[in-house]
């Protein structure tokens, strides 16, 4: 079974900051991909980012990045220029492709605050 | 138009009785998703559906059932709804494995 980590609850940044989110994943397959999403108080899911395990190069949103470490099985989020629109709950999720099983696990999520 | 859409937004029930969930998308899907988030917590997922004949149960479908009426409807019902129940659920679509799901606006359920 495949696990993520999100071992910050809760993050601080000053607008106009970068901040990096942490997520690590546990999963013994080779095929998966990687996704990260964010969650405002407003409760609806949104999509973020995307990173397939098989891509070399780092997946870039804009100002999202997904700073993808395979070996260390790493798949941080990277907001640049930090919004006060920013501040959400952002949740990092995997779905492993072997067989015909689709689902996302997701992590515990971290709380972003984008402050003054 | 939102591309994935669910009714009630909000609900309050009481226990022991019957609820049903719905979800529309516009956006083609083959694939949709049902998944329950908890406070502080992750979303777990309950049923899933790759088209129409195709049912599945995921981590914690004890509790629920599903339908899925048509390729654009996926209905989840608590047959018996209970307290710990309460939660919020999303329903999500994706194309293909390995496609990204696309989430609904969630629908707010509480069991008194």
């Amino acid at each position: 079974a495949q696990k993520i980590t999100q071992t910050q609850p809760g993050m601080f940044v000053q607008e106009k900051e970068a901040v990096t989110l942490d997520c690590t994943y546990d999963t013994s397959d080779q095929s998966y991909g990687l996704f990260w999403y964010k969650q405002p108080s407003s409760g609806e899911m949104i999509f973020l980012i995307y990173q397939g395990s098989y891509d070399e190069q780092n997946a870039t949103e804009g100002r999202y990045s997904l700073n993808f470490q395979k070996a260390r099985k790493s798949a941080n989020l990277v907001i640049s220029a930090s919004q006060l629109g920013d501040s959400a709950m952002y949740f990092c999720a995997i779905e492993v492709w072997g067989g015909t099983a689709s689902k996302l696990t997701f992590g515990t999520g971290t709380r972003l605050q984008v402050t003054l | 138009d939102a591309d994935v859409t669910q009714t009630p937004r909000n609900r309050i029930t009481k226990t022991g009785k019957r609820i049903m969930l719905e979800c529309s998308q516009t956006k083609g899907h083959d694939r949709m998703y049902w998944y329950r988030q908890d406070p502080g917590l992750g979303l777990q997922l309950i049923y899933y559906s790759f088209d129409v004949k195709d049912i599945n149960k995921g981590e914690i479908s004890d509790g629920y059932s599903v339908s899925r009426q048509a390729q654009a409807k996926f209905s989840l019902s608590l047959e018996s709804a209970i307290p710990n129940q309460t939660a919020l659920y999303f329903c999500a679509t994706s194309d293909s494995l390995g496609g990204t799901q696309y989430f609904g606006p969630g629908t707010r359920l509480l069991v008194l």
